[in-house]
């Protein structure tokens, strides 16, 4: 299968700076990926979705201006988290479409985020 | 908006026991289905998939059965192995790019 990578795989910052985590589709391109947050023990909830090479949708209640997302390739999607606090510690996924034949999501293996 | 549902929310089992897990949604109006698995702190790795117009997909020990019209999809694992362990995910795809997850089962097949 199509395979998705992410970096960092865990990050630890201090309150108030910024952090970028990319996600690459590594063999495919992808025109649509999507980003998730999931907190202990609970489901994913999805952010908002990049489309390359124009603005990404967010999911009603997600703060744009605090999560920036640029998708500025066909491989490479990347989620900055600016002015991070502890309450944006959590662990971030993404996901790229291949479109065919059946649009099916592949996940990358996940980001830690713990904001000190 | 869509809503997906599983249950039960944790399950126990012996090892060699066959397990069916369920997920409904609200929406019938599905492009497709689809099942994950997630090991603690990692990502989703892709199970099965399931169009709206199929009504099952096997791979190895796992089948997907989907019944649109009710809402309804099952995961069926056959002779339950500890390596199966972990939090079984559905998400139902409405509109071709968005997807909406359950709040997943997480299995425990005791050795």
């Amino acid at each position: 299968g199509a395979v998705v990578s992410q970096h960092p795989s865990r990050v630890i910052c201090k309150s108030g700076t910024s952090v970028k985590i990319e996600c690459r589709s590594l063999d495919f391109q992808a025109t649509t990926m999507f980003w998730y947050r999931q907190f202990p023990k609970q489901s994913l909830m999805l952010m908002a979705t990049s489309n390359e090479g124009s603005k990404a949708t967010y999911e009603q209640g997600v703060e744009k201006d605090k999560f920036l997302i640029n998708h500025a390739s066909l491989t490479l999607s990347t989620l900055t988290v600016t002015s991070a606090h502890p309450e944006d510690s959590s662990f971030y996924i993404c996901s790229a479409e291949v479109v065919n034949p059946y649009n099916e999501q592949f996940f990358g293996p996940g980001t830690r985020l713990t904001v000190l | 908006k869509q809503e997906v549902t599983q249950i039960p929310a944790a399950l126990s089992v012996p090892e060699g026991e066959n397990l069916v897990l369920n997920c409904s949604f609200t929406d019938s109006a599905i492009y497709n289905l689809q099942w994950f698995r997630q090991d603690p702190g990692k990502g989703l790795t892709s199970l099965l998939l399931i169009q709206s117009s199929q009504r099952e997909q096997t791979s190895g020990r796992l089948n997907a059965s989907l019944d649109k019209s009710s809402g309804r999809s099952t995961l069926y694992i056959a002779a339950s192995q500890p390596g199966d362990s972990a939090t079984y995910l559905c998400a139902v795809n409405p509109n071709f790019n968005k997807f909406y997850f359950g709040s997943g089962t997480k299995l425990n097949v005791k050795p």
